[in-house]
């Protein structure tokens, strides 16, 4: 079964500073990840995705992930935070079997100080 | 924008009533999903609809049931309100095909809170 678990609920930058999320995947097949973005009373944002190929992917705002089977990890970067990236971040990993379901990790909050 | 459209924003409900929430989703796509997101925590899978039948469903009772249209719009209803389904409420619907899919693209949500 697929399961995703994000290390650390609280994350908190300076403005400028680089921006690692921590994403561990578990999954018995070579898995699609993604990383969405919520702003509060929002929903969820696409900001990248991973299904094959490349495995150093670009998404908007200037995040990228690293898709590493070895260490089944998909953390998210930013070189230099902003203080618009102030937001609730999730990990997800699709399930190909009983259903099209995306998982999602528990959230890791970003805060970011000026 | 997402192209998907949930109706209502706010909703508020008394502990055993029953409540109906909507999701248009966008156009072409035959995959709709619904989540539950309590304060927070992480989205929560609850079932998935795929060309009008149920395609999967999560760790939820019976009492959370939906239903998906031929236009691939979709509802949510939930019997017997407890407290602890105050939550937020996403839609998110996706196109799956035999050989390709779309990720899943989320409307704004549905804030349901049972007092």
């Amino acid at each position: 079964a697929q399961s995703v678990t994000q290390l650390g609920s609280h994350v908190s930058v300076s403005e400028g500073a680089l921006v690692l999320l921590r994403c561990n995947y578990s999954s018995s097949v070579p898995p699609y990840l993604f990383w969405y973005v919520q702003y509060p009373n929002q929903g969820l944002q696409l900001l990248l995705k991973y299904t094959t190929g490349a495995t150093l992917v670009k998404g908007i705002n200037g995040f990228e992930a690293e898709f590493k089977k070895s260490e089944t990890s998909f953390h998210l970067t930013k070189p230099s935070a902003h203080m618009s990236d102030a937001a609730e971040y999730f990990c997800a990993v699709r399930r190909n079997t009983g259903g099209f379901k995306t998982i999602f990790g528990a959230g890791t909050r970003l805060f970011v100080k000026a | 924008e997402t192209g998907v459209t949930q109706s209502p924003t706010h909703l508020i409900k008394t502990r055993g009533q029953q409540v109906t929430l909507r999701c248009s989703s966008q156009s072409g796509h035959n995959t709709v999903s619904w989540y539950q997101q309590a304060l927070g925590q992480g989205p929560q899978f609850i079932f998935q609809y795929y060309r009008e039948e149920e395609n999967g469903r999560g760790n939820f009772p019976p009492r959370f049931s939906g239903l998906q249209f031929p236009n691939y719009s979709s509802e949510l209803n939930v019997n017997a309100l407890e407290l602890d389904d105050s939550a937020l409420y996403l839609c998110a619907s996706s196109i799956e095909q035999r050989t390709s899919y779309t990720e899943a693209f989320f409307g704004q949500g549905t804030r349901l809170t049972v007092v």
